[in-house]
């Protein structure tokens, strides 16, 4: 079964300094990576997914991901945070395949930006 | 980009009642759609599949009798929580998938309040 652990419940960060926020998966074929961000009551914007090809993602709002098959990871980073960033990160993982595939969400890693 | 709407974003109803959330496909067609249940600074869980024009599919553990779910076109999808009671309190966020597609398009979600 797929699963998807985000070690950081919550993470503090002040503003302008750089960001990682940590993922891994399991999973027992080339999975469909996301990441995702929601606002409080909000729903779900993606930020990036890899599917495969290069390994480091590029997405929206400046972020980045790197997909490293030997540590099962998919961790977030940014280089400079925005107050604008603070909000609750999700990853997920899903079957590679096109059909009805189930996302498996993280447990979310809460971001607090601090000024 | 492919839009999700839902709609009512914010429900009160009194325990015993039924509510009817609904979740639409603005600029695309829905083949699938998936309805996750959010509780408070927790982690979105999958209640069930829906393809239109067949039973949903319902995750290990949901009562399909009282989330009654209709896929009855390609950009429409119903969730109908039937006598509600507090417990059922919750954000209820649906995501659409187009058929070509491999990734979930989600929609702002639905807070529900059963008092």
């Amino acid at each position: 079964a797929q699963s998807v652990t985000q070690p950081d419940i919550h993470i503090t960060v002040s503003e302008g300094a750089s960001l990682e926020l940590r993922c891994n998966y399991s999973y027992g074929a080339t999975p469909y990576l996301f990441w995702y961000v929601q606002s409080p009551g909000q729903g779900l914007q993606l930020l990036l997914k890899y599917f495969s090809g290069d390994t480091l993602v590029q997405g929206i709002k400046g972020f980045e991901a790197e997909f490293k098959r030997s540590q099962s990871s998919f961790n977030l980073r940014k280089p400079s945070v925005h107050w604008s960033d603070a909000a609750e990160y999700f990853c997920a993982v899903g079957p590679g395949n096109f059909g009805n595939e189930k996302l498996t969400f993280g447990t979310g890693t809460r971001l607090t930006i601090i000024p | 980009g492919a839009v999700v709407s839902q709609h009512p974003s914010w429900v009160i109803c009194k325990s015993g009642t039924s509510v009817k959330i609904e979740c639409r496909s603005l600029d695309f067609q829905a083949t699938t759609m998936f309805w996750y249940r959010q509780f408070p600074k927790q982690s979105l869980m999958l209640m069930a599949t829906s393809n239109e024009g067949s039973k949903a599919t319902y995750e290990q553990g949901v009562e399909k009798d009282k989330f009654l779910i209709n896929h009855a076109s390609l950009t429409l999808s119903t969730l109908t929580v039937t006598s509600a009671h507090p417990e059922d309190s919750s954000f209820y966020i649906c995501s659409a998938r187009d058929g070509r597609a491999s990734e979930q398009y989600f929609g702002p979600g639905t807070r529900l309040t059963v008092t």
